[in-house]
């Protein structure tokens, strides 16, 4: 059985950089045709796609986010990681990990998420 | 990008009663749908995906249907463990875009 598990700083200040692993067990990332990607929930309120990455490698984003984002691998680790730049007090938020299924677009493995917080 | 509106945002119930929530999508999606059940601290569970396919591990009391712009999640007889947020998903087209939520309480 697939899990994931979030890790990274839970507080990053104003105009850094925001920086998530994701460390997967029980599955190869590059391969099986998965998606493993990004999904944020801001405090109260609902789900926002950010990004992911395909287990060739390939990535997709959220047009709004894609400038500041990106999502790597490393296959040696069986990780992959997000890395979103200038961030505001906007970009507070619960961040997922998750996997997406190969030939459809619903996630059927989620981590238990990383609160992330900016504020100085 | 495909926007998608539930309703209610809110649902008062009882244990055993019947439920239904409803997701709209701004253009067609085909069945390209999917439902999440997110309890308190917890991620989103998959329940529904290709609009009425229920996950292994879902109880058979959820159901879902639908087809176009218009799906909708029931639920046959509440459990106490079913008090949670639930969300749709469209997976026709990028962005991938989720529901607002609703929230089932007691």
């Amino acid at each position: 059985q697939v899990q994931l598990q979030e890790s990274g700083p839970g507080l990053v200040k104003p105009s850094q950089t925001l920086f998530l692993t994701c460390s997967v067990s029980g599955g190869s990332i590059s391969s099986g045709g998965y998606y493993w990607g990004w999904i944020r929930q801001h405090p109260g309120t609902g789900l926002e796609w950010i990004g992911y990455i395909h287990s060739s490698g390939n990535t997709f984003f959220y047009p709004s986010l894609q400038r500041r984002s990106t999502i790597s691998r490393d296959t040696s680790k069986n990780q992959f990681s997000l890395t979103l730049s200038s961030v505001t007090s906007a970009d507070t938020a619960v961040y997922y990990c998750a996997r997406r299924f190969p030939i459809a677009g619903y996630f059927d493995t989620w981590g238990q998420g990383a609160l992330v917080t900016v504020s100085s | 990008d495909i926007q998608m509106t539930q309703s209610p945002s809110t649902l008062s119930a009882s244990i055993g009663d019947r439920v239904t929530i409803t997701c709209r999508a701004s253009q067609s999606i085909n069945s390209w749908l999917a439902w999440y059940q997110q309890k308190p601290g917890k991620a989103p569970n998959l329940l529904i995906s290709k609009a009425s396919i229920l996950e292994n591990g879902a109880p058979s009391r959820f159901s879902g249907s639908g087809s176009g712009t218009e799906f909708t999640l029931t639920i046959s007889s509440l459990q106490p463990g079913d008090f949670a947020i639930y969300y749709c998903q469209q997976y026709k087209s990028y962005p991938y875009t989720f529901g607002q939520g609703t929230k089932l309480e007691i």
